[in-house]
């Protein structure tokens, strides 16, 4: 099963624009994780927002959890041709994570 | 790179053989988990094993088994190959078998059935 949902499926913006993603999920967390995948290779860790935080930076990273909403925002600020790339939340479920569809983020220079 | 290696890289297989990949973990870890990825789709979780037993499975079917030895490298076999067994298959390791905290990735390896 899969729990998150991301929005939108497709994103294409150019070099210096910013990024934001969103992730839905459905059923109560302890955190959330964001990951990016580079062309269907591993996964690799951006950040992780737990449960009872709002808000947390890292770099150019900025993550949000409304956990009323049970939702979360990644935004990539002054984007990069290589922030290109599959992003994924992922939630956690006993002992798996359980990841979106992912969003696909194309940055043309 | 996350220090988790996994091989073969690609794999052909033909339907009804078996398979089994190789994974890796991290230095200190002593928990891995290995994922599914369809083209086009999210990692599925299929198993998680913590020092050498399976303490957490997916919705997967019996014929997809595992094995993690003492030194946390770890195996995926699976036996009676579909056509929908073709996917990317991730492995990944933490050191930490309660809390779910960030898990490092290997690169995969892509399964082809036909």
């Amino acid at each position: 099963s899969q729990q998150g949902e991301e929005d939108p499926q497709a994103l294409s913006i150019q070099e210096g624009e910013n990024a934001t993603m969103n992730c839905s999920y459905k059923t109560s967390i302890n955190n959330l994780q964001w990951y990016r995948q580079n062309s269907g290779r591993g996964l690799v860790h951006l950040i992780l927002i737990r449960s009872n935080e709002r808000e947390k930076h890292s770099g150019r990273l900025r993550v949000t959890l409304d956990t009323s909403k049970k939702s979360s925002s990644l935004l990539i600020t002054a984007s990069r041709a290589a922030d290109t790339a599959s992003y994924f939340c992922a939630t956690d479920e006993s002992t798996a994570l359980i990841f979106g569809k992912g969003t696909t983020l194309s940055v043309s220079s | 790179e996350t220090g988790v290696t996994q091989s073969p890289t690609h794999l052909i297989k033909t339907r009804g053989q078996q398979v089994t990949l190789r994974c890796s973990s991290q230095s200190g870890h002593n928990t891995v988990s290995w994922y599914q990825q369809a083209l086009g789709q999210g990692p599925q979780f299929i198993f998680q094993y913590y020092r050498e037993e399976e303490n957490g499975r997916g919705n997967f079917p019996p014929r997809f088994s595992g094995l993690q030895f003492p030194n946390y490298s770890s195996e995926l076999n699976v036996n009676a190959l579909e056509l929908d067994d073709s996917a990317l298959y991730l492995c990944a390791s933490r050191n930490d078998r309660g809390a779910t905290y960030e898990q490092y990735f290997g690169p995969g390896t892509r399964l082809t059935v036909t």
